[in-house]
């Protein structure tokens, strides 16, 4: 089946450094790539979504200029925290759409863990 | 707005034990829905899903789910409960075939033998 594979699956930075996190669909093309953010405790909310050659659309309340993402080919997706702080720890979890299956559901990478220091 | 319910945080059943974990949506028009399934640390997978036609549906693991249009339902079910389904349920609703996804507040399952 379809496979997305997140990468680090954690990270510890110091506050006020950047972190890029991956996200690779390994066996499909995804035109359409979601981030999601899930705090200790609570569910999923969406941060982005990203597609393929062109901006991504932000959900109200994230910063933009803070978390960049940048899709630049049809197998892979990147999240950069920017001036990372303590109340950016979190459990950042990517997914995405299988381009050919139009009824195929979201497929989810294992997740990163980020703590900032 | 799209927005999912799930009003059980917590429920622990037994080993061997029925299961049946609610979620109510709310969404305009037909929708999509999900049942995903986390274990601690992980990301998530998915149990099962409902696009169109038959009401209940069959997912992996034994688990199943039934959409009901009246009560804008689709509550998740298995018959007989495993240690090893212990994990947080996650029920979402979709604006389309793989869209983003509205999640609910998820339910956490622990089983006791």
């Amino acid at each position: 089946g379809a496979v997305v594979s997140q990468h680090p699956s954690w990270v510890i930075c110091k506050s006020g450094t950047s972190v890029k996190i991956e996200c690779r669909s390994l066996d499909f093309q995804a035109t359409t790539m979601f981030w999601y953010r899930q705090f200790p405790k609570q569910s999923l909310m969406l941060m982005a979504t990203s597609n393929e050659g062109s901006k991504a659309t932000y959900e109200q309340g994230v910063e933009k200029d803070k978390f960049l993402i940048n899709h630049a080919s049809l197998t892979l997706s990147t999240l950069t925290v920017t001036s990372a702080h303590p109340e950016d720890s979190s459990f950042y979890i990517c997914s995405a759409r299988v381009r050919q299956l139009d009824d195929s559901p979201l497929h989810f990478g294992n997740g990163t863990r980020l703590t900032v220091t | 707005a799209q927005s999912v319910t799930q009003p059980d945080i917590h429920i622990t059943v037994s080993e061997g034990a029925s299961l049946e974990l609610r979620c109510n949506y709310s969404y305009g028009a037909t929708p999509y829905l999900f049942w995903y399934v986390q274990s601690p640390g992980q990301g998530l997978q998915l149990l099962l899903k409902y696009f169109s036609g038959d009401t209940l549906v069959q997912g992996i693991k034994g688990f199943e789910a039934e959409f009901k249009r009246s009560q804008s339902s689709f509550n998740l079910r298995k018959p007989s409960v495993h240690w090893s389904d212990a994990a947080e349920y996650f029920c979402a609703v979709g604006a389309g075939r793989g869209n983003k996804l509205v999640f609910g507040a998820g339910t956490i399952l622990r089983v006791k033998s």
